[in-house]
């Protein structure tokens, strides 16, 4: 079935490090992604997308990793920063007779120390 | 930059009145979405809108439910009688495509349902 589901629902990092998000999805038929990011009281911000022909694509400070494989999706953000601490959600579209209808994941929640 | 916004951003309603929440996608984008989250849940689709018309509906999106785009400019959700489990928040939604493109999320309506 269509799903999308989190390794880890937390991670907690200090300022200037590396910040690693993974997500996993399990509908194949999937054919583009977009990672979010959701602020307390805010609705999700994009912050890049990748579609199922690429696995790898750059953004500032942000890089989003798919392997098609093992239906795995990262999002890599560079020199952490305070203001990055937010819910972290990845989201597909399964693409096929879908009219952009999203499934989100559960979230990340990422803190970033000072 | 151009942004989803919603209105009222906190709704309060009484079980079994009729609720409707407002929504001005961005201008030049065909594709509009409804989605919600429960507190502490991830995000769900609700239903496209496309051409004046549903384009696709989760099964959460029953009778009571309704959207119209009344002008050139608002996107509305219509709940005909509220339920308690209907307290969440309610996220809009638009983009240029339905496919490949990003979906810019409002900052959403919380309603709850007295």
């Amino acid at each position: 079935g269509e799903s999308v589901g989190l390794h880890l629902p937390t991670l907690s990092v200090q300022e200037g490090d590396n910040s690693i998000i993974n997500c996993a999805y399990s509908n194949s038929a999937s054919d583009y992604f977009i990672w979010y990011k959701q602020e307390s009281g805010k609705g999700p911000q994009f912050i890049i997308d990748i579609r199922s022909n690429m696995d790898k694509r750059q953004g500032q400070r942000v890089t989003v990793l798919l392997n098609k494989t093992v239906k795995h999706l990262s999002l890599q953000i560079a020199a952490t920063q305070p203001g990055d601490s937010a819910v972290y959600f990845c989201a597909e579209n399964a693409g096929g007779t879908s009219y952009g209808k999203l499934t989100f994941g559960q979230g990340t929640i990422l803190t970033v120390h000072p | 930059e151009p942004e989803v916004t919603q209105t009222p951003s906190h709704q309060v309603t009484q079980m079994g009145q009729e609720v409707i929440l407002r929504c001005v996608p961005i201008s030049n984008h065909l594709y509009f979405y409804w989605y919600r989250q429960i507190l502490g849940q991830k995000v769900e689709f609700l239903v496209s809108f496309y051409n004046n018309e549903i384009s696709e509906k989760s099964e959460i999106f029953d009778d009571q439910f309704s959207v119209e785009r009344p002008d050139g400019s608002n996107f509305t959700l219509k709940i005909r009688s509220t339920k308690l489990e209907d307290s969440a928040m309610y996220f809009c939604a638009s983009s240029g495509s339905a496919r490949n493109q990003p979906q810019h999320f409002g900052d959403g309506t919380r309603l709850s349902i007295l």
